[in-house]
């Protein structure tokens, strides 16, 4: 199993520009994610999915947003690229359960010029 | 709200005991998690609690209290690759996972 997929892996764009995220996992998660990680902080969630067709908002949403029509895959979109959103883009999903630990892809380094 | 609390950094010597605190307050509580996430890594699983008391797991072991809103990781027989950023998290409720700034630890010789 691949797990977590994210690309790119890093992305630079211009102010103004808009880009997709792609994420997919391989393991039938129900629950998937979208955090960002500035330098020197914790995950702050963007976005979440508890299934195909359902999308939430998290505690940074502003500027971002995203679709999960399939299970496997959760594409985050930023429609107009700003300095603030220069930032490392986890994407994670887990199984259904309370207990459950979230699996993490590799990240997108993502910096807006 | 939900606000977790961890100490910024700690360094500790390699063959050591090391403990890394978290606080928590939240309005509910299902759950608390560790993670550990290598410089320019993702962040992975380390362990879960869910009832007070200490689970272990090898060199790692976590710690909880739910009547105080605490938990603490400790890491034994430290080694140099336990370098890393130690992500305490707590899930209450039916919502997300709320993640705490972390914990940079360095292992020095």
């Amino acid at each position: 199993n691949a797990g977590v997929t994210q690309t790119p892996k890093f992305r630079i764009l211009k102010i103004g520009q808009s880009m997709t995220l792609q994420c997919t996992q391989d393991m039938n998660h129900n629950y998937m994610y979208w955090y960002r990680q500035d330098p020197g902080m914790g995950l702050k969630l963007i976005y979440y999915s508890v299934g195909a067709g359902i999308t939430d908002k998290g505690e940074v949403p502003n500027g971002y947003n995203v679709s999960r029509s399939t299970t496997e895959d959760f594409p985050l979109r930023l429609e107009l690229a700003a300095p603030s959103q220069t930032s490392v883009y986890f994407c994670a999903s887990r199984e259904d359960g309370g207990n459950r630990p979230q699996h993490f892809g590799d990240g997108t380094r993502l910096s807006i010029l | 709200g939900q606000n977790i609390d961890q100490p910024t950094e700690m360094t500790a010597t390699e063959g050591a005991i090391v403990q890394i605190n978290c606080t928590y307050q939240t309005s509910g509580f299902n759950g608390l998690f560790w993670y550990q996430q290598h410089a320019g890594e993702a962040p992975t699983f380390l362990s879960y609690n869910v009832l007070d008391g200490l689970e272990e797991k090898g060199r790692f072991s976590s710690f909880l209290s739910r009547s105080k809103g605490y938990s603490y990781l400790l890491l034994k027989e430290l080694q140099m690759k336990d370098s890393a950023s130690y992500l305490c998290a707590v899930c209450s409720g039916n919502t997300p996972l709320v993640f705490g700034k972390g914990t940079r630890l360095s292992v020095i010789a």
